[in-house]
Parts: C-alpha cells; structure tokens; sequence
C-alpha cells in the first residue's frame, strides 16, 4: 500500500471556526491531490499540488485553501468552516512524469478524514 | 466542465450473476481509471486503460475501453459478495493532463 496518512480521521467543529486537514506521504511523490466526497457527487477536486510552493485551484475550491512547503506534507484549511462544507475529504498522491512514454497519472488515496460542521 | 456519467447508480444482484457498468463521456479520455472503494475507506486502483478498443482482465473482472476512448465498461462474471463496493471510473483529459475527472460512481451489492 502506498504510505498516505491522513489526519485527523475524524472531527466536528463548529460553523465559523477554522480547520486544517493534513496529508502525510512517504513516497516522494510529486503530485498531491485534495478531494471531497458527497453522496451523488462523486470525488470533486479541491485543489491539487504539482511540487513544493505549487499549487493550483479545483472545481470546488471556494472557501479552501492549501499549503505545501514540503514534499510530504499537503495541508488543507477551511479558513471559516460552513454546513456546506461538511463532508468526507480524501487526499491523493500520483508520481512523478517519466521522461519517456505517456503519464497515466494514477492516483493513490488515503483513508479519509469526516468533517462534520455543526 | 468535462463529465462523466456511470451508469447505473445502483445495482443489487445474487451471488453468481454476471453485471455491467457503464462510464460515458462526451469527451475524449487520454486515459481512463476505474477505482473500487469500500465503506470507511479510499478508492483503491483496479486498473488503466488507454488504447482505445484495449480489453484489460483482472480475475473476473473485464475492463473494455471504447474505440473512439469516449466510453468504458467493467464487466463481472460470477459476482461475489466481496465484490460489493462503490466502483468509479476517473478520466484523463487531454488539456488536463494533472487532473482527473471522477464519475458519480455504481454502488454495487451483490447479496448471498
């Protein structure tokens, strides 16, 4: 299994406050990935990283933000946590691009953290 | 907004039967994942196609990805209760080559 922790695995806070979800990987790769799950929606990207200090917006990505000054570690903050945003978060690593043949980008996930936004 | 459409939603079917699902898009996919994933947990890889037209076989699981690499099915011969999951299909796109766009997902339950 890919070396992907999450945490917390687990929380409830309350509508206003702030929160950070943090993403751990051991494998050196370059692509990290945040994703919420909503029942009928799927996975929807929030936003993702492409290396250290590089990052870039998803389709749902109103009221997160991101931070990576390490290749292990993507962090994911609610600035002001809303009802909307309760949910199940799940991050995501890829490798990095060969430099010969095509990038199938497969991703790899954690086990997820639920948030819930009282 | 490129999407991707599975179909269907949900499936509950006996021990022993066969099964289908289906993802579609409008757009071509430069590559196409599907995923499985259990209750508590994240989607795990089952497999990557490419080529359009490619068959990919995983025990009893047939992967097809469409001649025009619009459209994919998985097929289950013989399904069993511990192939019960949410199955997804995540496409690649080409001018969005970093990202991948996620089906909805088939919630199978395949009952004993």
């Amino acid at each position: 299994d890919a070396g992907i922790t999450q945490s917390p695995r687990h929380k409830v806070t309350e509508t206003g406050t702030p929160v950070t979800l943090r993403c751990h990987q051991t494998e050196n790769h370059r692509y990290m990935y945040w994703y919420r799950q909503d029942p009928g929606h799927g996975l929807r990207l929030i936003h993702y990283s492409y290396g250290v200090k590089d990052t870039d917006k998803g389709e749902v990505s109103d009221g997160y933000s991101v931070s990576r000054s390490k290749t292990e570690d993507f962090l994911l903050t609610l600035e002001s946590a809303t009802s909307s945003q309760t949910s199940v978060y799940f991050c995501a690593i890829s490798e990095t691009p060969g430099t010969g043949g095509a990038w199938l980008g497969e991703q790899y996930f954690g086990p997820g953290t639920r948030l819930t936004v009282t | 907004t490129q999407l991707l459409e599975q179909s269907p939603q949900f499936l509950s079917i006996q021990e022993g039967e066969n099964l289908t699902v289906y993802c579609n898009s409008s757009s071509v996919f430069s590559s196409l994942q599907w995923y499985r994933q259990e209750p508590g947990e994240g989607p795990v890889l089952l497999v990557t196609v490419v080529t359009g037209g490619e068959v990919k076989k995983l025990k009893r699981l047939t992967f097809q990805f469409g001649d025009a690499r619009k459209d994919s099915s998985l097929h289950i011969t013989a399904a069993q209760t511990g192939d019960t999951g949410l199955y997804l299909c995540a496409g690649r796109f080409s001018g969005s080559a970093r990202q991948l766009t996620f089906g909805s997902g088939t919630q199978l339950t395949v009952l004993p």
